[in-house]
């Protein structure tokens, strides 16, 4: 079964870093670019950021609310998608959901995962 | 960046009812438009690519159709099933942009 967990949400302070993990299965993993996207309580969705895979440097694209505060990475050794955050903010809180971009590019987002909960609050 | 804009933000219908949501770039995406339904509570779910292609798995009574700037998805036999939000997406260039979402409520 094609499947993604995510992990690592929580309660931060404003001004901390949290890190997220999104453990994938059922497929390969490596050959597909891997997408972040949150959706803040009563919101729609908003896209955080991508990871291209290896035969594209594993490069990287980010929304402008994010630039140079998050980073997203990847493990192909271990089917691992990885979103750290630093910089936390109050409008950061949100569900966050990693999505597989199908095979494909350009292309959407095929596979997502139950998401994960993030509160940034003092 | 590529403004999303749906319409209408929320629809009443009946069971049985055709719906159509429309979903308008702001730039020209050619076909690149994806749509998803999300349930409270839960994840989205892939129902259409390409803007007119249907994924796997997904019902007939779902279809998409447009290019360039104007896009529309239609169900045709609306089912207690499908009352949920539905977004637009365009995936043509970064930052990828979602619309602002339509929620079909139960008339």
């Amino acid at each position: 079964e094609v499947q993604l967990v995510e992990s690592g949400g929580g309660l931060v302070q404003p001004g901390g870093s949290l890190r997220l993990s999104c453990a994938a299965s059922g497929f390969t993993f490596s050959e597909h670019y891997m997408d972040w996207v949150r959706q803040a309580p009563g919101k729609g969705l908003e896209w955080v950021g991508r990871t291209r895979k290896k035969v594209n440097s594993y490069t990287t694209e980010y929304a402008a609310s994010v630039k140079g505060r998050f980073t997203v990475s990847r493990d192909d050794s271990k089917n691992s998608l990885y979103l750290q955050m630093n910089s936390l903010k109050t409008e950061d809180t949100a569900v966050y959901y990693c999505a597989r971009v199908s095979v494909v590019v350009p292309a959407a987002m095929d596979v997502w995962g139950k998401g994960t909960t993030v509160t940034v609050s003092s | 960046d590529i403004q999303m804009t749906q319409s209408p933000s929320t629809l009443s219908a009946s069971v049985g009812d055709r719906v159509t949501i429309t979903c308008r770039a702001s730039q020209s995406i050619t076909s690149w438009l994806a749509w998803y339904q999300q349930k409270p509570g839960k994840a989205p779910n892939l129902l259409i690519y390409k803007a007119s292609t249907l994924e796997s798995g997904v019902p007939s009574r779902f279809s998409g159709s447009g290019s360039g700037t104007e896009f529309t998805l239609t169900i045709s036999s609306l089912q207690p099933d499908d009352f949920a939000t539905y977004y637009c997406q365009q995936y043509n260039s970064y930052p990828l942009t979602f619309g602002g979402g339509t929620k079909v409520e139960i008339k």
